[in-house]
């Protein structure tokens, strides 16, 4: 699996925004870009995944570059519900495969 | 609520015993994964079964057993447990094939003392 490169922790402040970097400099035409979080003493939870484009929705937007070498998950207005471990993952199109976890981002959200 | 429930949720053993976790996944689910995440490894796979078979293994240890049912729950057995198998142990489910995304559990909290 292509490796994903973040930095061990970020801070923001509560209803700034956020932007969560990852590198994937191996990354190949068939890996989807997935960001999963997950908070204190829960399971992972999806957050978004994208290919080439930029994507958004409820959570957050994902925005990668146009190499694909690099993307960066924004968080529009950080709450402290966000305090989480962010995790970039690569996965290939149309694979059931498992997905492999790194050691993530630790946001830690300010009030 | 993932869809993805996980039983039980805290589950206290001794050395040397034997302890089965269960999971069911998402209506519809065909494929279930299982982590582990101690303080000290991150979530780790440790196996992926579709549709009743095993289509993946991870850092599995010999002692640890899993298997889906037709139902498509799936169990996870861990036994002769060791103090190291401490851990919070996760259950994902995804549609399989094409699905892309995978949904996790709550965990089961497990302590071997």
């Amino acid at each position: 699996d292509a490796k994903t490169t973040q930095p061990n922790s970020m801070e923001s402040n509560e209803e700034e925004p956020v932007h969560l970097p990852c590198n994937h400099s191996t990354i190949s035409g068939t890996d989807y870009i997935h960001w999963y979080r997950q908070l204190p003493s829960q399971g992972p939870e999806y957050v978004i995944h994208g290919l080439t484009s930029n994507v958004n929705n409820r959570m957050a937007s994902l925005a990668i570059a146009e190499d694909r070498k690099s993307s960066t998950l924004i968080l529009h207005r950080a709450t402290l519900r966000d305090a989480a471990v962010y995790y970039c993952i690569l996965k290939v199109a149309g694979s059931a495969r498992q997905l492999t976890f790194g050691s993530g981002t630790q946001l830690t959200v300010l009030p | 609520d993932s869809g993805v429930t996980q039983t039980p949720k805290h589950l206290i053993t001794a050395t040397g015993q034997r302890v089965t976790l269960r999971c069911s996944p998402r209506s519809g689910d065909l494929s279930v994964y299982w982590y582990q995440q101690s303080l000290d490894q991150g979530l780790q796979f440790l196996i992926h079964y579709y549709n009743g078979e095993e289509r993946a293994k991870g850092n599995i240890l010999e002692r640890f057993s899993a298997q889906q049912f037709p139902d498509l729950h799936s169990e996870l057995n861990l036994s002769s447990l060791e103090l190291g198998d401490s851990a919070l142990y996760f259950c994902a489910s995804s549609e399989g094939g094409a699905g892309n995304t995978i949904y996790f559990g709550e965990g089961s909290w497990l302590t071997v003392v």
